[in-house]
């Protein structure tokens, strides 16, 4: 079955300083990756996708993710982090090429501090 | 341009009353999604439909839950008699048929309390 795995429950960082956060995902066939967002109260919002092509993606809000098929990574990165950046992350992989379902990780909270 | 609409966003109620959650997706998208998030389990596609039409609803946890989409403005989400237990944020969310490459996007939720 398809999955994505976010082996970092938090990661902290100071305002200004590079931000990753990591997935890693399990798939048979190309993987359709997508990073979200969700802001306290809110519904995810989507930043990022990789279906194919350069393995940089750039996305909202400075985000940017790089696909590594050798080490099956997805990790979401911005070069200087803003204390705005503070959320819930999720990785999230489609089940399938014909399918439209999603498989979430199980979420990383980011806290930048000023 | 209005995103997923969800209603209500709150909702407290005893148990074993039947509760209805509500959204009306983008307009234009064909594809449908519920989803629910808890701590302990994180988020969990509950059922989702094409045209209308109930696809996979595998996650639906048991037979109180029930989802209807009449139309392609409208879709409920319905749990009766209602548990403690099912006290969670509901996620609508659309996407563009044929959107296997598009991004799903969300509404801002039902926080659901059962008491």
């Amino acid at each position: 079955a398809q999955s994505v795995a976010q082996p970092e429950d938090q990661v902290n960082v100071a305002e200004g300083n590079p931000l990753t956060v990591k997935c890693t995902y399990s798939v048979s066939g190309n993987p359709y990756l997508f990073w979200y967002v969700q802001y306290p109260n809110r519904g995810l919002q989507f930043l990022l996708k990789y279906i194919t092509g350069d393995n940089l993606v750039k996305g909202s809000y400075g985000f940017e993710a790089e696909f590594n098929k050798s080490q099956t990574s997805f990790h979401l990165k911005k070069p200087s982090a803003l204390v705005s950046d503070s959320a819930l992350y999720f990785c999230a992989v489609r089940v399938g090429p014909n399918d439209y379902k999603l498989s979430f990780g199980a979420g990383t909270t980011v806290t930048v501090r000023a | 341009d209005a995103g997923v609409i969800q209603s209500p966003r709150h909702e407290v109620t005893e148990m074993g009353q039947e509760v209805t959650l509500r959204c009306k997706p983008i307009s234009g998208h064909n594809s449908l999604f519920w989803y629910r998030q808890t701590m302990m389990r994180g988020l969990e596609l509950l059922i989702y439909f094409n045209n209308n039409v109930p696809i996979d609803d595998s996650g639906m946890p048991e037979d109180r839950f029930s989802a209807k989409m009449p139309n392609a403005s409208f879709s409920t989400l319905k749990i009766q008699p209602s548990e403690p237990r099912d006290s969670a944020v509901y996620f609508c969310a659309s996407s563009p048929l044929r959107g296997e490459r598009q991004p799903q996007h969300f509404g801002d939720g039902t926080r659901l309390s059962i008491l």
